[in-house]
């Protein structure tokens, strides 16, 4: 089965204000998260990722949150712009897995002017 | 330029026929990976190769094989194409056991 899941297909923001994208694991074992970005026929993009050591991690706008024992995980976008308009997908590995990523179905976020 | 590299871009063949996928990356890299992304959007990993090695091989079916001639490259092969094969091919690429994937254009497949 899908060992990662993103339960909102779709998302829209006004400009300016905060995006939350949510992700789902079943994998006791992953301990590496990760979002990407893609935009239209572009390949994924790292944004910003985290370990399981922590459970918070802030880059400029972004930030992931990680909840381990409810096995979920989010990016938090914040002042969202226009050109944050993409489908972001989550992304969960497990070390000793050959790094091996098994990713969410994505979520497309729309920030309208 | 440093990145990873895929050709051909897009790709239309028949039933049964023979394709083969080529990625490069001049990242750096020693591993490198085959991703399938189907008609639902969902990201698969298909295999990943360590300085030419397989690392990961998921359940796919036979008719797909990988070829690594050195750690900067990995190709993929089709053998027979089924229609179910149409989808979109993505090449990635990272330092093993590193975090960050980066990945190539991706190359997208019709079978009629």
């Amino acid at each position: 089965g899908q060992q990662v899941k993103q339960s909102s297909p779709s998302l829209t923001v006004q400009e300016g204000g905060i995006s939350i994208l949510n992700c789902d694991y079943e994998n006791d074992m992953f301990d590496y998260f990760a979002w990407y970005k893609k935009y239209p026929d572009n390949s994924p993009t790292l944004l910003i990722s985290v370990r399981s050591n922590v459970d918070k991690r802030e880059d400029g706008r972004l930030t992931v949150f990680l909840n381990k024992s409810g096995k979920h995980f989010s990016l938090h976008i914040t002042a969202s712009q226009p050109e944050d308009t993409a489908v972001y997908l989550c992304a969960a590995g497990a070390q000793g897995t050959g790094s091996k990523l098994s990713f969410g179905k994505g979520a497309k976020l729309t920030v309208s002017p | 330029e440093t990145a990873v590299f895929q050709t051909p871009n897009y790709h239309v063949t028949q039933v049964g026929n023979e394709v083969s996928f080529n990625c490069k990356q001049t990242l750096g890299h020693d591993t490198m990976y085959w991703y399938k992304q189907d008609s639902k959007k969902l990201l698969k990993i298909m295999f990943s190769y360590n300085n030419k090695q397989l690392i990961v091989n998921e359940t796919v079916p036979r008719r797909f094989s990988p070829q690594s001639s050195d750690k900067a490259h990995l190709n993929l092969r089709i053998k027979s194409v089924e229609p179910e094969d149409s989808a979109v091919y993505l090449c990635a690429s990272s330092y093993w056991g590193g975090d960050t994937q980066y990945f190539g254009p991706g190359t997208r497949l019709l079978v009629l």
